[in-house]
């Protein structure tokens, strides 16, 4: 079983800081990074898929980046609001498979 | 509105007892997924399904069947033989592949076995 490592595996911040956090994965047979955010008591919602080395990806306050020859990805948040208080996951897909393998998740929680 | 349905929210049942989870997607995808998520623990693949009539097991198939007889259902039977049950499943659907297509999730079973 491949192993997907998400640190930390929980943050408290105050609304208007910045934050980030890191997805590990194996380095050999990268095919894709996926992140998702999962709200409490809603369904987990796709953020990227990110395929590229050095790829990176923004969605509003949020952007990811991808360093897959040493096996990280980080996703930061830019002044962080109350709304994005959630579980936030990375999934790593191996060669050409179809199987996602996600990391344990990081809970953000934003203080007003 | 397209999405993926799962019912029931919640279910009980009694130990030894099969139950089946539903699963129903209108968004026209190829491809479904069954997790189950434990508390402090990842999603975890038990099945998969990339067209109608196939599927492929993931990483905790065992104690657990599928079927993909309509490409818009992949229900998900728990039997008896799934040591340890209680769980929350989300079953999800992609487009084709998922190196670049992201995954769909619905909105959850929490099953209890008693």
């Amino acid at each position: 079983i491949l192993n997907v490592e998400q640190s930390p595996q929980s943050l408290h911040v105050q609304e208007g800081d910045s934050t980030n956090f890191t997805c590990s994965f194996p380095s050999s047979n990268f095919y894709a990074l996926h992140w998702y955010r999962w709200e409490t008591a809603k369904s987990p919602e796709a953020l990227f898929v990110m395929t590229l080395n050095g790829d990176e990806k923004k969605k509003g306050r949020i952007s990811a980046t991808l360093n897959t020859k040493e096996g990280y990805s980080y996703l930061y948040i830019k002044g962080s609001q109350p709304e994005d208080s959630a579980t936030y996951l990375c999934a790593f897909l191996k060669n050409a498979g179809n199987m996602l393998t996600f990391g344990g998740g990081t809970r953000l929680m934003v203080k007003p | 509105d397209g999405g993926i349905t799962q019912s029931p929210k919640y279910l009980f049942r009694k130990e030894g007892q099969n139950v089946t989870l539903s699963c129903e997607q209108n968004l026209n995808h190829d491809a479904m997924y069954w997790y189950r998520q434990d508390p402090g623990q990842g999603l975890r693949l038990i099945y998969y399904s990339q067209i109608v009539n196939d599927f492929q097991k993931g990483d905790i198939a065992e104690g657990y069947s599928v079927s993909r007889e309509k490409k818009e259902s992949f229900p998900l039977t728990v039997t008896s033989a799934q040591k340890n049950p209680t769980a929350f499943y989300l079953c999800a659907s992609s487009r084709a592949g998922v190196r670049h297509n992201e995954q769909f999730f619905g909105p959850g079973t929490r099953l209890t076995v008693l």
